[in-house]
């Protein structure tokens, strides 16, 4: 079955390190991966999406890669700020299946002073 | 636009009662999305609509839960009748798919506690 992997551990940073999360999957073939921000209390936020055939994606302070063959995607935060803390969610997408996307479980990013 | 509206922010019921938890998407979005977020299970895809029709409802739990969309600004989930294990936050998302990035955009979501 279709599987999706995030850093089940909490991930605490140094302000102004970089930060990298990591998303791992099985048994699926996606057209693009997104990433997801989350704050307590609220819904999830979109941030990046990159496609099977993009290798890198930036926005900011944010990068995102993505290799097809490791199955794996690697969410940067460069000069992380404690603002940065929440948690971040990856998600697979498909074309062919009609926008259903599947979430991983999250991985909760702290950054501390 | 205000963004995916979801009401009520949070509801407390006792076991056995009914629940309605209701959606509006951002106005010309055509898919429609129901979550439900718990600690152990993360973010579950419960059902989805494209232009008011149930396409995928493989994610409903049991019977218990319905959902329905009348038309392109409303969308109900319904928990009846509910119990204990039902508590968590439900999130409704809406789509633009010739976006073709399928990017959801979520409500704030209803935390349901039933008792």
């Amino acid at each position: 079955s279709q599987k999706i992997e995030q850093n089940s551990e909490a991930l605490n940073i140094q302000e102004g390190k970089t930060a990298t999360l990591t998303c791992n999957y099985t048994n699926y073939s996606p057209a693009y991966l997104q990433w997801y921000r989350q704050d307590p209390g609220r819904g999830p936020v979109f941030l990046l999406l990159i496609r099977e055939n993009e290798k890198e994606k930036r926005k900011e302070r944010l990068k995102v890669t993505f290799d097809t063959t490791l199955k794996q995607s690697l969410f940067h935060i460069t000069a992380s700020q404690p603002a940065d803390s929440a948690t971040y969610l990856c998600a697979l997408g498909s074309g062919s299946s009609a926008s259903k996307i599947i979430f991983g479980s999250g991985t909760r990013l702290s950054i501390r002073p | 636009d205000a963004g995916v509206i979801q009401s009520p922010r949070h509801e407390v019921t006792e076991m056995g009662q009914e629940v309605t938890l209701r959606c509006k998407p951002i106005s010309g979005h055509d898919y429609l999305f129901w979550y439900r977020q718990t600690m152990m299970r993360g973010l579950e895809l419960l059902i989805y609509f494209n232009n008011n029709v149930p396409i995928d409802d493989s994610g409903m739990p049991e019977d218990r839960f319905s959902a329905k969309m009348p038309n392109a600004s409303f969308s109900t989930l319904k928990i009846q009748p509910s119990e204990p294990r039902d508590s968590a936050v439900y999130f409704c998302a809406s789509s633009l798919r010739r976006a073709t990035t399928d990017t959801q955009y979520f409500g704030p979501g209803t935390r349901l506690t039933v008792l």
